[in-house]
């Protein structure tokens, strides 16, 4: 079965330092896809980014670019230039061809003025 | 911004009630999920569907059921409320080709005393 662990319940960030999170993912699949999710407080849960497995190219937008090593079953988030908008909850995703989603146990980011 | 719509918002009721959750949404997926998530925890697939007529239990067993009479229509129904089923609700869609994100609906806070 596949799993995704968060190891990191908690950080916090200095506004306009960057910050990375982690993530790790388990799976016996060669084509899956892997996503970071923001939930803010109270509000929608929106996409931050994405990769494709097949992909090495390591997928970035605007601020926030990951650090995918297939090998290693590693997927990390690197928020640069951080802003107060960018404190929410961050959750790391996998899922295959079935379409459904497997989410880690989220990482809670706080920015600091 | 996604077009997935939840109602209501939050909802207070007592044990043994009969609640329905609804989800809508605009954007013709054929896939539809409901998951669930205590509050700063991960979410977990309750339910799924992959077209009209057709619904699944996902990875979390759940006393509630879904029905999917309508592709923009998939609403959640708790026979019998109780407090155990206390919970954020989340609902998403996304396009049949497995590796589409899934965009969230805003989700219900069910609170059952």
């Amino acid at each position: 079965a596949q799993t995704v662990t968060q190891s990191q319940p908690e950080m916090s960030v200095q506004e306009a330092e960057t910050v990375t999170l982690s993530c790790t993912y388990d799976t016996s699949e060669s084509d899956y896809y892997l996503f970071w999710y923001k939930q803010p407080p109270s509000r929608q849960m929106i996409l931050v980014i994405r990769q494709e497995a097949y992909k090495q190219q390591n997928a970035t937008e605007n601020r926030f670019s990951v650090n995918f090593q297939k090998a290693a079953k590693s997927f990390s988030l690197k928020i640069s230039d951080s802003q107060l908008g960018d404190a929410a909850m961050y959750f790391c995703a996998y899922t295959s061809n079935t379409g459904k989603l497997i989410f880690g146990q989220g990482t809670t980011l706080q920015v600091k003025p | 911004e996604a077009d997935i719509y939840q109602t209501p918002r939050y909802l207070v009721i007592g044990t043994g009630k009969k609640i329905t959750l609804e989800c809508s949404q605009t954007m013709g997926h054929d896939k539809m999920y409901w998951y669930q998530q205590d509050p700063g925890m991960e979410l977990h697939l309750i339910h799924y569907s992959y077209g009209v007529n057709s619904t699944e239990k996902g990875d979390l067993s759940s006393e509630s059921t879904v029905s999917r009479i309508r592709t923009e229509h998939f609403p959640l129904t708790l026979e019998s409320a109780r407090p155990s089923h206390t919970s954020q609700y989340l609902c998403a869609s996304s396009w049949t080709s497995g590796f589409n994100e899934q965009f969230f609906g805003p989700g219900t806070r069910l609170t059952v005393l």
